[in-house]
């Protein structure tokens, strides 16, 4: 129990065009979401947390507008990078809370690897 | 703000050695800790947590203590095995479910 599926698992792009991630709770409902960025040998990074139905929370230093996030569903967030950049290429993680479970133990999903031309 | 530091790594080790890995933390307050281990290709799955001081988590002969003297959470076991070769990230949560902070990750190599 307890998956969190992400979707694609690597994506190539070019430079300027749009990235669409998705981040599903396959068998629970998660009342928050959470969005990372993974840099080579580097640790987790939150760039935002977003709950069903609301505007996501971002942090300090991240671009609300460069990084769209849309929770739609108990079930599923997804995070766009808008007008991708070389500089965008990164590992992109998500997790996610169950709306039964601890409050405190998040769920991840196996990454999205980002690379921008 | 709130932050861990854990030792660096590569860590090598013997199967049957004896582990740690060493994690501290900077916290305001009074924060939740846990350990999450990464296995190659896979997503970061809970290995084990402490919600207060003195508490100790232990999974799978994992051990880690919630030390509030010494703002510690180092992680033990004492005979690894070649499948707990992973990156495994210390981790803080001030409040619940937010705020998390995870430390720089310890890469452990463990060679048959």
């Amino acid at each position: 129990g307890a998956v969190v599926s992400q979707h694609p698992s690597w994506v190539i792009c070019k430079s300027g065009t749009s990235v669409k991630i998705e981040c599903r709770s396959l068998d629970f409902q998660a009342t928050t979401m959470f969005w990372y960025r993974q840099f080579p040998k580097q640790s987790l990074m939150l760039m935002a947390t977003s709950n069903e139905g609301s505007k996501a929370t971002y942090e300090q230093g991240v671009e609300k507008d460069k990084f769209l996030i849309n929770h739609a569903s108990l079930t599923l967030s997804t995070l766009t990078v808008t007008s991708a950049h070389p500089e965008d290429s990164s590992f992109y993680i998500c997790s996610a809370i169950s709306l039964a479970g601890a409050l405190d133990e998040q769920f991840f999903g196996p990454g999205t690897r980002l690379t921008v031309l | 703000g709130n932050s861990v530091t854990q030792m660096e790594g590569p860590v090598t080790l013997s199967e049957e050695a004896f582990l740690t890995i060493n994690c501290t933390y900077t916290a305001t307050g009074y924060p939740s800790l846990f350990w999450y281990v990464q296995y190659p290709g896979e997503g970061l799955q809970l290995l084990l947590k402490a919600t207060k001081a003195d508490d100790k988590g232990s999974n799978k002969g994992f051990e880690a203590t919630y030390r509030k003297e010494t703002t510690s959470f180092h992680l033990e076991k004492g005979s690894v095995q070649v499948s707990d070769s992973a990156v495994y990230f210390c981790a803080l949560s001030e409040e619940y479910g937010q705020n998390f902070v995870f430390g720089p990750g310890t890469r452990l190599s463990v060679l048959p």
